[in-house]
């Protein structure tokens, strides 16, 4: 069975743009996280969806969104680039909402902002 | 407000030896703690996963504890290998049950041959 999947590996932009990330998740898995890591840091929680509703958002500004879809995929959205925002980006999923379940993570975007 | 501590943040070992990593974390009142590996540039893999009713669990070489009341958790890596070189992070719910997770650090370890 294939794992959380990414897209794209690496992406470089320029400050003030946008950028989409992809994330797939195991399939079975409706509960979808995104965490972003600096070089150096454990990774911080962005957002938490479930059944395509937002269940739990970390402390970032309004630039950063996100949706999930009815295949249980999801999107995250970064407006007006900043440096920054330069980080790699992480998706999660776990069978189900709550932290009894084990969380699974994909291989990351790797964002650079110029 | 949960914190994760993680030290030492870098470790280098010869190859054989028997390792303990260490994790604490300020809020005991956690479901369960888990313990990940990052090669470097890569995402997270999942290596243990131990619930707050747990006192220990077993996979492979790796073997994890968790006290709960001393907000300790410690993965012991039995004959360390070179290809255990990685960073190991540990991980806990922000408070009870919730889906976000707080990360150490992480600690670099680095198995010499």
């Amino acid at each position: 069975d294939a794992g959380v999947t990414q897209s794209p590996t690496h992406l470089i932009k320029t400050r003030g743009q946008h950028v989409t990330l992809r994330c797939s998740p195991i399939s079975g898995h409706k509960s979808v996280s995104w965490y972003q890591q600096v070089l150096g840091q454990g990774p911080q929680f962005i957002f938490q969806y479930y059944e395509k509703e937002e269940r739990g958002r970390g402390n970032f500004p309004d630039r950063f969104s996100a949706r999930q879809f009815p295949n249980y995929s999801s999107e995250l959205n970064v407006n007006a680039l900043l440096l920054g925002d330069s980080a790699l980006y992480l998706c999660a999923s776990r069978v189900t909402s709550g932290a009894l379940y084990e969380q699974y993570f994909g291989p990351g975007t790797r964002l650079t902002v110029t | 407000k949960q914190e994760v501590t993680q030290i030492p943040a870098a470790l280098s070992v010869p190859e054989g030896e028997n390792l303990v990593l260490n994790c604490s974390f300020t809020d005991s009142a956690i479901y369960n703690l888990q313990w990940f590996r990052q090669d470097p540039g890569k995402g997270l893999t999942s290596l243990l996963l131990i619930q707050s009713s747990q006192r220990e669990q077993t996979s492979g070489r790796l073997n994890a504890s968790l006290d709960k009341s001393s907000g300790r958790s410690t993965l012991y890596i039995a004959a360390s290998q070179p290809g255990d070189s990685a960073t190991y992070l540990c991980a806990v719910p922000t408070q009870g049950g919730s889906e976000k997770l707080v990360f150490g650090k992480g600690m670099k370890l680095t198995v010499n041959p």
